[in-house]
């Protein structure tokens, strides 16, 4: 158990659907994450969150559109989807955004299918 | 481009030898590098990690080595252990942009 809990752990949704991603953290962290990890590609930086204020956007469609009401939760709203979105989309959150040593944790992901 | 790259994706192990993970990155402005271990059906755990004012970090049965002029970097695992099955990414963040960069990951499995 790291601290932080995404639901729902699967989801298959259609290219017309819109649907949303829940992460929280129990940590008292300021920063949090959304990660997507693609079959054979890296981990791919999404969004960043400190202090509930987006300081990145690794230049993500706009079909994907983060929220962070307060520091301990961040959601993912997706609409219009394509299958090539596909993936998992992990959250994770660190004590600060900044500084080299910055650990992550991260939670169990969720599993998007996109048909 | 890749900046970190695993080049093998995947490693077989017999229980109790060494395992030895390899990461190669090409951006000479990182200098904090991490591995993380991450099972099935769970995010990615942080194992280890190592500054780049160091060429060696060590604990319990982990050691990652860091080799700067190479671009190098190495986690050994002994004795390995079943439970160490995993994959495993190694990450690096550069001191401008404070990013995380993570590579490909290698599935261990580590076998009785």
């Amino acid at each position: 158990e790291t601290g932080v809990t995404q639901t729902p752990r699967h989801l298959v949704m259609g290219m017309t659907n819109k649907k949303s991603l829940k992460c929280e953290q129990h940590l008292g962290h300021n920063a949090m994450y959304w990660y997507k990890q693609s079959a054979k590609k890296p981990l791919e930086l999404m969004f960043v969150y400190s202090l509930e204020e987006r300081v990145e956007n690794n230049s993500v469609p706009s079909r994907f559109s983060p929220e962070c009401p307060n520091s301990s939760h961040l959601f993912l709203h997706l609409h219009t989807l394509q299958p090539e979105d596909s993936a998992l989309y992990l959250c994770a959150s660190s004590q600060d955004h900044s500084g080299a040593a910055e650990k992550l944790f991260f939670g169990s992901g969720t599993q998007l299918s996109v048909l | 481009d890749q900046q970190v790259k695993q080049n093998s994706p995947s490693l077989s192990v017999q229980e109790g030898r060494i395992s030895i993970l390899n990461c190669d990155y090409t951006n000479s402005m990182f200098d904090y590098f991490l591995w993380y271990k991450k099972y099935p059906a769970e995010g990615p755990t942080f194992l280890i990690s190592i500054s780049s004012i160091k060429d060696k970090n060590e604990d319990g049965r982990f050691t990652v080595f860091l080799n700067k002029s190479a671009k190098h970097l190495s986690l050994h695992i002994v004795p390995s252990q079943p439970g160490d099955s995993a994959v495993y990414f190694c990450a690096a963040r550069s001191y401008n942009t404070d990013k995380l960069i993570f590579g490909t990951g290698t599935r261990l499995q580590v076998f009785p």
